[in-house]
């Protein structure tokens, strides 16, 4: 079975200002995958980034970067320069390698406040 | 190339009802998973579709089910519904090819609320 945890129930940033939002994970799997996902007010998800369990270099997506720590199990996403529009929950997620990978398994997310 | 649908977006019943989701997974994709999203429980894991039959399976009672069609599009259906399953229902599909890095995509969600 996978855990997900995210111990910041909501975080505050200025905007152009960096954040880091924390995830640490828990699994018995070898292979897994890592994925940030944002939900704004109207309730879609959206996909940011993903991380393989194997990939040794970290994870970047334009302003997102994923920092991998493997033996810490933790999975941070950093979001460079925030903008306003960043403003949203985020939830950290993943999935095992095999036939669950169908199966996302989810932190209690982190709201994010990006201020003017 | 569009995205995952869900129709309806909103729908109101009452208990003892039964409801019926569909998704419409994106062009290509096979897999079709859907989750439960409530303030409480937050996001929970239903089950997920592939060709035509349920790979895994969430801990839900049997009122929660579902289905695929030959061309991805799925339904789930909850049948005698209570206040509990008000909730933001959620429908993610992906290629189903490549494991663990298939990421999944999601449509807007239904919201159902339950009087």
């Amino acid at each position: 079975a996978q855990k997900i945890t995210q111990t910041q129930p909501g975080m505050f940033v200025q905007e152009k200002e960096a954040v880091t939002l924390d995830c640490t994970y828990d699994t018995s799997d070898q292979s897994y995958g890592l994925f940030w996902y944002k939900q704004p007010s109207s309730g879609e998800m959206i996909f940011l980034i993903y991380q393989g369990s194997y990939d040794e270099q970290n994870a970047t997506e334009g302003r997102y970067s994923l920092n991998f720590q493997k033996a810490r199990k933790s999975a941070n996403l950093v979001i460079s320069a925030s903008q306003l529009g960043d403003s949203a929950m985020y939830f950290c997620a993943m999935n095992a390698g095999g036939t669950s990978y169908g199966k996302l398994t989810f932190g209690q997310g982190t709201i994010l406040t990006v201020h003017p | 190339k569009a995205g995952v649908t869900q129709t309806p977006r909103y729908l109101i019943k009452t208990r003892g009802q039964q409801v019926t989701l569909s998704c419409s997974p994106i062009s290509g994709h096979r897999s079709v998973s859907w989750y439960q999203q409530t303030p409480g429980q937050g996001l929970q894991f239903l089950f997920e579709y592939f060709s035509e039959t349920q790979r895994n399976k969430g801990n839900f009672p049997g009122r929660f089910s579902g289905r695929q069609f030959s061309n991805s599009r799925s339904e789930m259906n909850v049948s005698t519904l209570e206040l509990g399953d008000s909730a933001l229902y959620l429908c993610a599909s992906n290629r189903g090819g490549r494991p663990e890095g298939e990421t999944q995509y999601f449509g807007p969600g239904t919201r159902l609320l339950v009087l």
